[in-house]
């Protein structure tokens, strides 16, 4: 069963707006990831963030982690055509193997 | 460097036929992993292998088989496919287990009919 769920399910912005999705973890994690998946390709890591760690930056993607909320939030700023994308949560646990999210579906309109 | 690199990118078969899905990756890593993944339900873990030698089930194993030939390729063997295992299958590897990012192929599409 999956660890990890995102939410929303989808969401669609507009180019320059924001976007913010969640992921929310039922056990204790080492560390949480996200990936990008293209239409049709395979994922790409994005951000790894620890279980120490609340807030990790890279570029344009700001990623908070709530270990006491057992849940994670990844913020797009300034979205452009190209960020339409799946996003996905993965978390490792115990047995440190990660575990994926159904991903939220974003559509980013020019 | 190609990264991770999967054959075939799609492929049809009948209820009961064989096949076998390659993997094979450039990096020097050392654990790979195979998941499927279906509308829905996100990516799910097959089978994985922590380093050469080595091969381990994952969440849904049934109808599956692995080899982890050597460091660099790892197979998937549906030995009696069915139409249940349409799905979109991805092979990704790690500098080891459990630590660092995923570095996935770009998938095998593959129809049971």
């Amino acid at each position: 069963s999956q660890q990890g769920e995102e939410d929303p399910q989808a969401l669609s912005i507009q180019e320059g707006e924001n976007a913010t999705m969640n992921c929310s973890y039922k056990t204790s994690i080492n560390n949480l990831q996200w990936y990008r998946q293209n239409s049709g390709r395979g994922l790409v890591h994005l951000i790894l963030i620890r279980s120490n760690e609340r807030e990790k930056h890279s570029g344009r993607l700001r990623v908070t982690l709530d270990t006491s909320k057992k849940s994670s939030s990844l913020l797009i700023t300034a979205s452009r055509a190209a960020d339409t994308a799946s996003y996905f949560c993965a978390t490792d646990f115990n047995d440190y193997k990660l575990s994926f999210g159904a991903g939220t579906t974003v559509t980013v309109r020019a | 460097n190609a990264g991770v690199t999967q054959t075939p990118k799609f492929q049809v078969l009948k209820t009961g036929q064989s096949m076998t899905l390659q993997c094979a990756q450039d990096m020097n890593h050392n654990s790979m992993y195979w998941y499927r993944q279906d509308p829905g339900m996100g990516l799910r873990l097959i089978y994985y292998s922590a380093s050469e030698g080595t091969t381990d089930k994952g969440e849904v194993p049934n109808g599956y088989n692995v080899s982890r030939l050597n460091k660099r390729e790892f197979s998937l063997r549906l030995e009696s496919a069915a139409p249940s295992q349409t799905s979109v299958y991805f092979c990704a590897s790690s500098e080891f287990l459990g630590l660092g990012e995923l570095f996935f192929g770009e998938g095998s599409r593959l129809t049971v009919l």
